[in-house]
């Protein structure tokens, strides 16, 4: 099974900051993975996917990079709607795996 | 516009049984996978079950290996789980959601809003 390692688990960032969250999966995973934002009591929302492409409707500050192992959602800068939990996904290779999650915080 | 609605969650005892159902609609269901997600109070996502468009391919976490059954109705455009001998650790909000694959590269494009399955005595 592919693990997908999250950091950190949480981050408080003040709004304008930049906040970088990292993905690594236990195995080259090519650039099959998913970002995803969760909300209290809301359902995951797609923010990227194929490790860099921007999901229609989502603004441009959230963008994706990286390939094989090492993979990065950064927020160039935080708005207040932006505090939640992002999840990252290997969404191609069963049993399909989440990362544990990073809770972005008000400081 | 694409929708997705569970059903069917609520409390059950261990060892218990339960059908949650997904009905899609705005879509052409039967062109796309499927999928149930679950997120226990507080914790993460875990990805639970998967089934193709035809329902020939399916796929299971091992933590449910066994006990749960995935299926689909294409002409009703509705998605289940069969959940049998429930345990404690099955609490959770359970997710559908749409897999979309592209040139290769997959991602989960809709989510459900959930429904509430509690295993408790």
């Amino acid at each position: 099974d592919i693990q997908m390692t999250q950091s950190p688990s949480s981050v408080s960032a003040s709004v304008g900051d930049r906040v970088t969250i990292t993905c690594r999966a236990s195995q080259d995973i090519r650039g099959w993975v998913a970002w995803y934002q969760q909300k209290p009591g809301r359902a995951p929302k797609l923010l990227i996917y194929a490790a860099s492409s921007l999901q229609s409707g989502v603004p441009p500050r959230f963008s994706g990079s990286g390939s094989g192992t090492d993979f990065t959602l950064t927020i160039s800068s935080l708005q207040p709607e932006d505090f939640a939990t992002y999840y990252c996904q290997q969404p191609n290779s069963f049993p399909l795996t989440f990362g544990g999650g990073t809770k972005v915080e008000i400081k | 516009e694409v929708q997705l609605v569970e059903s069917g969650g609520g409390l059950v005892q261990p060892g218990g049984s339960l059908r949650l159902s997904c009905t899609a609609s705005g879509f052409t269901f039967s062109r796309y996978s499927m999928n149930w997600v679950r997120q226990a109070p507080g914790k993460g996502l875990e990805w639970v079950s998967f089934i193709g468009g035809s329902g020939t391919d399916i796929y299971y976490a091992d933590s449910v290996e066994g006990r749960f059954t995935i299926s689909r109705d294409n002409a009703k455009n509705s998605l289940y789980l069969q959940m049998n001998s429930l345990r404690d650790e099955d609490t959770a909000v359970f997710f559908c959601a749409r897999r979309l694959c592209t040139n290769g590269v997959c991602h989960f494009d809709y989510w459900g809003q959930g429904t509430l399955v509690t295993v408790s005595s």
